[in-house]
């Protein structure tokens, strides 16, 4: 079945450091990939995505591109900042069902 | 306001004692699951459904039931929970926008997550 493995946390980073958390995917058919961010006692908000193959999903300063040679899906962000706390979650959706990474969780200290 | 709304956020039952998550959506999605977070272990489905009176099994369904009688809302029934069903939980809304290909494009909408305690 598919499945999701993102890179194992915690992370924890200074201001204004580089961030990059990994995550590589089994699916069969063209599966849609997403980050999913969850900040202390929320539910998940999708933070970007990618619908096919080098497509590059972005939003507040967070970039993915969806690589399907690698089949990866890597979240990068090039100056964190302590709002950016959270647990990241990668997800694809394939036929419906979502399925997720264990998460990330990212602590970004002043 | 478009959401997903669960209730109750909290809770804490005992061994046995029945009880039900509700789950409403004021977006008309077609689609709706439930998922457990678990540390370690991200989110797994328990059970989903692709429309009114059509349900179906996640990953993790025993413990679990669900029913849609109506499009917007899709309860979680734990029938006689145990300690294992401790875990966060949440209800998830999409639209199907079209066929099988294009329906996986769209992304999930989540409730703001349940955290169930059975003691």
């Amino acid at each position: 079945g598919d499945s999701v493995t993102q890179m194992e946390g915690p992370v924890t980073l200074s201001e204004e450091a580089f961030l990059t958390i990994n995550c590589t995917y089994t699916a069969t058919g063209y599966p849609s990939l997403f980050w999913y961010v969850q900040y202390p006692g929320e539910g998940l908000q999708l933070l970007l995505k990618a619908t096919k193959a080098d497509d590059k999903g972005s939003n507040k300063g967070f970039e993915a591109t969806y690589r399907k040679e690698t089949t990866s899906f890597h979240l990068e962000k090039g100056s964190v900042q302590v709002s950016d706390s959270a647990v990241y979650f990668c997800a694809l959706n394939n036929d419906y069902k979502l399925s997720f990474g264990a998460g990330t969780t990212v602590t970004v200290r002043a | 306001e478009a959401q997903v709304t669960q209730n109750p956020r909290y809770l804490i039952t005992v061994t046995g004692k029945k009880l039900t998550v509700t789950c409403s959506q004021n977006m008309n999605h077609e689609y709706m699951s439930w998922y457990r977070q678990d540390p370690g272990l991200g989110l797994r489905q328990i059970y989903y459904s692709m429309n009114v009176e059509v349900t179906d099994k996640g990953d993790v369904p025993e413990g679990y039931k669900v029913s849609r009688k109506e499009k917007r809302n899709f309860p979680l029934i734990l029938e006689s929970p145990s300690p294992n069903q401790t875990s966060l939980y949440f209800c998830a809304s999409s639209p199907r926008t079209g066929g099988v290909a294009t329906s996986s494009r769209t992304e999930a909408f989540f409730g703001q997550g349940t955290r169930l305690t059975v003691v």
